[in-house]
Protein backbone atom coordinates (compact mmCIF):
# COMPACT_ATOMS: atom_id res chain seq x y z
CA UNK A 1 0.00 0.00 0.00
CA UNK A 2 2.74 1.74 0.61
CA UNK A 3 4.04 1.65 -3.16
CA UNK A 4 4.22 4.27 -6.47
CA UNK A 5 4.19 2.88 -9.57
CA UNK A 6 6.14 4.89 -12.04
CA UNK A 7 5.61 4.45 -15.98
CA UNK A 8 7.34 4.17 -18.41
CA UNK A 9 10.94 3.11 -17.38
CA UNK A 10 12.81 4.85 -20.60
CA UNK A 11 11.71 7.58 -22.48
CA UNK A 12 13.18 9.14 -25.49
CA UNK A 13 11.42 12.28 -26.87
CA UNK A 14 12.93 14.87 -30.18
CA UNK A 15 14.01 18.61 -28.97
CA UNK A 16 10.67 20.43 -28.42
CA UNK A 17 8.39 17.64 -27.85
CA UNK A 18 6.13 16.74 -24.83
CA UNK A 19 7.72 14.50 -22.65
CA UNK A 20 4.79 12.50 -20.19
CA UNK A 21 5.59 10.52 -17.08
CA UNK A 22 2.90 9.11 -15.34
CA UNK A 23 3.08 7.46 -11.61
CA UNK A 24 0.16 5.61 -9.80
CA UNK A 25 -0.61 5.48 -5.85
CA UNK A 26 -2.47 3.14 -3.24
CA UNK A 27 -2.67 5.01 -0.26
CA UNK A 28 -5.13 7.74 -0.17
CA UNK A 29 -3.26 9.21 2.79
CA UNK A 30 -0.32 10.62 0.79
CA UNK A 31 -1.07 14.11 0.84
CA UNK A 32 2.37 15.69 -1.35
CA UNK A 33 3.82 14.26 -4.56
CA UNK A 34 6.94 15.82 -5.50
CA UNK A 35 9.41 15.25 -8.64
CA UNK A 36 12.46 14.72 -8.33
CA UNK A 37 15.39 15.35 -11.27
CA UNK A 38 18.50 13.40 -11.12
CA UNK A 39 21.61 13.50 -13.22
CA UNK A 40 24.00 10.89 -12.85
CA UNK A 41 26.28 10.76 -10.03
CA UNK A 42 23.95 13.59 -8.52
CA UNK A 43 21.48 13.57 -5.78
CA UNK A 44 17.69 13.97 -6.32
CA UNK A 45 17.01 17.95 -7.06
CA UNK A 46 13.38 18.93 -6.33
CA UNK A 47 11.62 20.08 -9.64
CA UNK A 48 8.02 20.49 -8.61
CA UNK A 49 5.21 19.34 -6.37
CA UNK A 50 1.62 19.43 -5.57
CA UNK A 51 -0.71 18.77 -2.99
CA UNK A 52 -3.81 16.66 -3.66
CA UNK A 53 -6.50 20.15 -3.24
CA UNK A 54 -5.64 21.05 -6.99
CA UNK A 55 -5.58 19.31 -10.25
CA UNK A 56 -2.44 21.09 -11.80
CA UNK A 57 0.21 22.78 -10.95
CA UNK A 58 2.43 24.73 -13.57
CA UNK A 59 5.74 25.91 -13.48
CA UNK A 60 7.58 26.90 -16.44
CA UNK A 61 7.76 24.26 -18.73
CA UNK A 62 6.79 21.08 -16.17
CA UNK A 63 3.26 20.74 -15.08
CA UNK A 64 2.01 18.01 -12.62
CA UNK A 65 -0.93 16.75 -13.09
CA UNK A 66 -2.98 14.96 -10.82
CA UNK A 67 -6.22 13.29 -10.73
CA UNK A 68 -7.31 12.00 -6.73
CA UNK A 69 -10.28 9.76 -8.17
CA UNK A 70 -7.74 7.94 -9.96
CA UNK A 71 -5.47 7.78 -7.54
CA UNK A 72 -2.80 9.30 -10.75
CA UNK A 73 -0.35 11.93 -11.33
CA UNK A 74 1.66 12.80 -14.05
CA UNK A 75 4.77 14.86 -14.96
CA UNK A 76 4.45 16.79 -18.50
CA UNK A 77 7.48 18.55 -19.71
CA UNK A 78 6.86 21.00 -22.51
CA UNK A 79 9.18 21.93 -25.16
CA UNK A 80 11.78 19.34 -23.89
CA UNK A 81 15.52 20.09 -24.32
CA UNK A 82 18.49 17.71 -24.58
CA UNK A 83 19.47 19.48 -20.95
CA UNK A 84 16.26 17.61 -19.50
CA UNK A 85 17.92 14.15 -20.03
CA UNK A 86 18.16 12.86 -16.80
CA UNK A 87 16.21 10.09 -14.55
CA UNK A 88 12.74 11.48 -13.13
CA UNK A 89 11.41 10.23 -9.89
CA UNK A 90 7.86 11.12 -9.16
CA UNK A 91 7.46 10.66 -4.62
CA UNK A 92 4.22 10.66 -2.53
CA UNK A 93 4.34 11.57 1.27
CA UNK A 94 2.41 10.60 4.00
CA UNK A 95 0.27 14.10 6.02
CA UNK A 96 2.56 13.45 9.14
CA UNK A 97 4.85 16.13 8.43
CA UNK A 98 8.14 14.18 9.31
CA UNK A 99 7.44 11.22 6.96
CA UNK A 100 9.30 9.53 4.42
CA UNK A 101 9.16 9.83 0.65
CA UNK A 102 8.11 6.76 -0.62
CA UNK A 103 9.69 7.12 -4.59
CA UNK A 104 9.10 5.51 -7.81
CA UNK A 105 11.00 3.14 -9.86
CA UNK A 106 12.33 6.09 -12.10
CA UNK A 107 12.26 7.11 -16.09
CA UNK A 108 15.30 7.74 -17.88
CA UNK A 109 14.26 10.69 -19.94
CA UNK A 110 16.25 11.30 -23.64
CA UNK A 111 16.08 14.45 -25.41
CA UNK A 112 17.06 14.02 -28.63
CA UNK A 113 19.00 16.91 -30.18
CA UNK B 1 21.15 29.69 -2.00
CA UNK B 2 21.59 26.82 1.18
CA UNK B 3 22.74 22.92 0.25
CA UNK B 4 22.85 19.82 2.05
CA UNK B 5 26.26 18.73 1.90
CA UNK B 6 27.80 15.22 2.28
CA UNK B 7 31.27 14.28 2.72
CA UNK B 8 32.87 11.96 1.67
CA UNK B 9 31.81 11.93 -2.04
CA UNK B 10 33.30 8.36 -2.68
CA UNK B 11 34.55 5.64 0.26
CA UNK B 12 35.86 2.46 -0.95
CA UNK B 13 36.13 -0.09 2.57
CA UNK B 14 36.42 -3.39 3.09
CA UNK B 15 33.27 -5.84 3.78
CA UNK B 16 33.21 -5.73 7.56
CA UNK B 17 34.55 -3.08 8.31
CA UNK B 18 32.94 0.06 9.57
CA UNK B 19 31.86 2.89 8.16
CA UNK B 20 30.84 6.87 8.39
CA UNK B 21 29.41 8.81 6.41
CA UNK B 22 28.62 12.72 7.27
CA UNK B 23 26.37 15.04 6.58
CA UNK B 24 25.30 18.69 7.18
CA UNK B 25 21.96 19.28 6.29
CA UNK B 26 20.49 22.96 5.64
CA UNK B 27 20.66 25.15 8.73
CA UNK B 28 16.88 25.59 10.43
CA UNK B 29 15.79 22.45 8.81
CA UNK B 30 14.16 20.37 11.37
CA UNK B 31 13.84 16.85 9.72
CA UNK B 32 16.66 14.83 8.42
CA UNK B 33 16.98 11.42 6.37
CA UNK B 34 18.92 9.01 4.96
CA UNK B 35 18.21 6.80 1.48
CA UNK B 36 20.16 5.18 -0.43
CA UNK B 37 19.89 4.22 -4.39
CA UNK B 38 21.54 0.76 -5.46
CA UNK B 39 23.00 1.46 -8.61
CA UNK B 40 20.11 1.94 -11.66
CA UNK B 41 17.43 1.30 -9.15
CA UNK B 42 15.31 3.67 -7.22
CA UNK B 43 15.81 5.57 -4.19
CA UNK B 44 14.91 3.73 -1.08
CA UNK B 45 14.10 5.00 2.68
CA UNK B 46 16.10 3.95 5.68
CA UNK B 47 15.50 6.37 8.32
CA UNK B 48 14.23 9.77 9.53
CA UNK B 49 15.61 12.37 12.70
CA UNK B 50 13.84 14.64 14.35
CA UNK B 51 14.15 16.13 17.88
CA UNK B 52 17.78 14.19 18.54
CA UNK B 53 15.87 10.60 17.68
CA UNK B 54 15.18 8.39 15.17
CA UNK B 55 11.06 9.38 13.74
CA UNK B 56 11.18 6.11 11.40
CA UNK B 57 12.94 3.55 9.93
CA UNK B 58 12.83 0.91 7.31
CA UNK B 59 13.50 -2.76 7.22
CA UNK B 60 16.86 -2.11 5.80
CA UNK B 61 17.92 -0.26 8.87
CA UNK B 62 18.84 -3.07 10.89
CA UNK B 63 21.12 -3.31 13.79
CA UNK B 64 24.42 -2.56 11.56
CA UNK B 65 22.77 1.01 10.85
CA UNK B 66 22.92 3.74 13.48
CA UNK B 67 22.72 7.64 12.97
CA UNK B 68 23.82 10.61 14.67
CA UNK B 69 23.92 14.65 14.98
CA UNK B 70 26.63 14.69 17.14
CA UNK B 71 26.55 18.49 17.31
CA UNK B 72 24.27 21.39 15.95
CA UNK B 73 25.41 21.11 12.14
CA UNK B 74 26.63 17.21 11.51
CA UNK B 75 24.45 14.18 10.95
CA UNK B 76 25.92 11.04 10.05
CA UNK B 77 25.66 7.61 9.72
CA UNK B 78 27.43 4.54 10.95
CA UNK B 79 27.76 1.21 9.16
CA UNK B 80 29.35 -0.95 11.82
CA UNK B 81 30.00 -3.94 9.42
CA UNK B 82 29.66 -3.61 6.35
CA UNK B 83 28.81 -6.03 3.63
CA UNK B 84 28.70 -6.28 -0.15
CA UNK B 85 25.27 -5.53 -0.78
CA UNK B 86 25.77 -2.41 1.37
CA UNK B 87 27.59 -0.93 -1.80
CA UNK B 88 25.21 2.06 -3.09
CA UNK B 89 24.55 5.81 -3.12
CA UNK B 90 23.43 6.93 0.05
CA UNK B 91 21.70 10.46 0.28
CA UNK B 92 21.18 12.61 3.26
CA UNK B 93 18.33 14.67 2.84
CA UNK B 94 16.94 17.68 5.04
CA UNK B 95 13.70 19.65 5.09
CA UNK B 96 11.74 22.43 6.90
CA UNK B 97 8.25 21.10 6.85
CA UNK B 98 7.81 19.29 3.49
CA UNK B 99 10.09 19.94 0.89
CA UNK B 100 13.02 17.67 1.23
CA UNK B 101 16.31 18.47 0.12
CA UNK B 102 18.95 16.08 -1.03
CA UNK B 103 23.10 15.96 -0.99
CA UNK B 104 25.32 14.86 -3.50
CA UNK B 105 25.51 11.78 -2.11
CA UNK B 106 28.39 9.43 -1.04
CA UNK B 107 29.16 6.41 -3.28
CA UNK B 108 30.04 3.50 -0.70
CA UNK B 109 31.98 0.50 -2.10
CA UNK B 110 32.38 -2.44 -0.44
CA UNK B 111 34.90 -4.85 -1.55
Amino acid sequence: QQQVKQSPQSLIVQKGGISIINCAYENTAFDYFPWYQQFPGKGPALLIAIRPDVSEKKEGRFTISFNKSAKQFSLHIMDSQPGDSATYFCAAQLETSGSRLTFGEGTQLTVNP
Amino acid sequence: EPEVTQTPSHQVTQMGQEVILRCVPISNHLYFYWYRQILGQKVEFLVSFYNNEISEKSEIFDDQFSVERPDGSNFTLKIRSTKLEDSAMYFCASKPRYEQYFGPGTRLTVT
